[in-house]
């Protein structure tokens, strides 16, 4: 079974600061895509970045970026520049490519608090 | 473009009642899944809906229901509620079967007394 584990309950970083959140996640497929799920106190879940397994380029989306290791089973987020906005949780998540196993399985979370 | 739009935003219920939760997905988005979310637990699929049928399914008891109508839109049930049922309930939508990446709804927050 996949499972996916953020070893970070908390954090905290000063604004424009940068900060790492860590993932690791366990699985035998070969195809799988992973994403970064921001949840601030409104509670509504925000796809933050994704990323597909078969491309070795790490996925970037402005200020957020991903250090992924497939070998390592391992995908970080790096968060640059940090905002008083960035506040909230932010949950790691995989998924097996293909409609068989369509549910998104994801790690606790990491409640990351930005302070001025 | 309208996001998934999720109803009622808050619930109240007593035990061994009922409850029906709706999910709108975004146009054209004709996949639908929901998530139940706990402080305990953390997030938890439930099941997955793709023209008009049940894809795929978490590990809930079947007190969990739902069903997709021809517009996409959504709809869980749960009966007999339990005091463990509290939670928050998302629903997501993307354009197709497994397909990704999946857009998320404010959810339905459901309180159990």
């Amino acid at each position: 079974a996949q499972t996916v584990t953020q070893s970070q309950p908390e954090m905290s970083v000063q604004e424009a600061e940068t900060v790492t959140l860590s993932c690791t996640y366990d699985t035998s497929e070969s195809n799988y895509y992973l994403f970064w799920y921001k949840q601030p106190p409104s509670r509504q879940m925000i796809l933050v970045i994704r990323q597909e397994a078969y491309k070795q380029q790490n996925a970037t989306e402005n200020r957020f970026s991903v250090n992924f290791q497939k070998a390592a089973k391992s995908f970080s987020l790096k968060i640059s520049d940090s905002q008083l906005g960035d506040t909230a949780m932010y949950f790691c998540a995989f998924i097996s490519e293909g409609g068989s196993q369509g549910n998104l399985i994801f790690g606790k979370g990491t409640k990351l608090s930005v302070k001025p | 473009k309208a996001g998934v739009t999720q109803t009622p935003r808050y619930l109240i219920k007593t035990r061994g009642q009922q409850v029906t939760l709706s999910c709108s997905p975004i146009s054209g988005h004709r996949s639908v899944s929901w998530y139940q979310q706990t402080p305990g637990q953390g997030l938890q699929f439930l099941f997955e809906y793709f023209s008009e049928t049940q894809r795929n399914k978490g590990n809930f008891p079947g007190r969990f229901s739902g069903r997709q109508f021809s517009n996409s839109r959504s709809e869980m049930n749960v009966s007999t509620l339990e005091l463990g049922d509290s939670a928050l309930y998302l629903c997501a939508s993307s354009l197709a079967w497994g397909g990704q990446p999946q857009h998320f709804g404010d959810g339905t927050r459901l309180s159990i007394l």
